[in-house]
């Protein structure tokens, strides 16, 4: 099942501009993660916050995460061209002492030069 | 340090045939889990393993997939007389510690194609 879930499902701007995810999980979290993943690539880690934190800057990345509403967001500042990914957020889903990160559908960014 | 090696990166089958995929995790690594991407799709999990032991195999299919992890060697995801369905990206991630404390390692996938 879908722990995370990003909105929007993609996302289409201009070099320069800023561009914000939006994540909405469903159960606790002790930490909650972004992704990016580059056509046909690996999923890379950027940026990791845990959940007795409200912001965490990283670069041209900003994250925030506001657990009474369960919801974090990303936000890249000047983006360019090699920015276009997609972004996806996870959170650890713990059952039966198994430990298991789970993923969102992500957004799809496109920058465009 | 090389990071979580996959192979092969692409491979095609025909109905029926079995797949095997391989994954090093990163070096002091002891922890792997499987996800599969369809395309457009986010990550699904599918396996957690530790060395030599399957910790969580709750999204993985019963039938047809099998996963281990044993104390020499790669991870190996065993796909048994694979239908079209199963046409997807399989990734491979590793962590030194329970996922819970950090981030995961990505390999690059590997990418079945069943004709």
């Amino acid at each position: 099942s879908q722990q995370g879930e990003e909105d929007p499902q993609a996302l289409s701007i201009q070099e320069g501009e800023n561009a914000t995810m939006n994540c909405s999980y469903k159960t606790s979290i002790n930490n909650l993660q972004w992704y990016r993943q580059n056509s046909g690539r690996g999923l890379v880690h950027l940026i990791l916050i845990r959940s007795n934190e409200r912001e965490k800057h990283s670069g041209r990345l900003r994250v925030t995460l506001d657990t009474s509403k369960k919801s974090s967001s990303l936000l890249i500042t000047a983006s360019r061209a090699a920015d276009t990914a997609s972004y996806f957020c996870a959170t650890v889903v713990t059952q039966g002492g198994s430990e298991k990160l789970v993923f969102g559908k992500g957004t799809k960014l496109t920058v465009n030069p | 340090n090389a990071g979580v090696m996959q192979n092969p990166r692409h491979l095609v089958r025909r109905r029926g045939q079995e797949a095997r995929l391989r994954c090093s995790p990163m070096k002091g690594h002891s922890h792997v889990y499987w996800y599969r991407q369809l395309p457009e799709e986010g990550l699904k999990f599918m396996v957690y393993l530790q060395k030599e032991n399957i910790i969580d195999e709750s999204g993985m299919p019963k039938e047809r997939f099998s996963a281990e992890f044993p104390k020499e060697g790669p991870s190996i995801l065993r796909i048994q007389q694979v239908v079209r369905g199963d046409s997807a990206a399989y990734f491979c991630a590793s962590s030194p510690f329970r996922v819970g404390t950090g981030e995961l390692f990505f390999g690059e996938g590997s990418r079945l194609t069943v004709l």
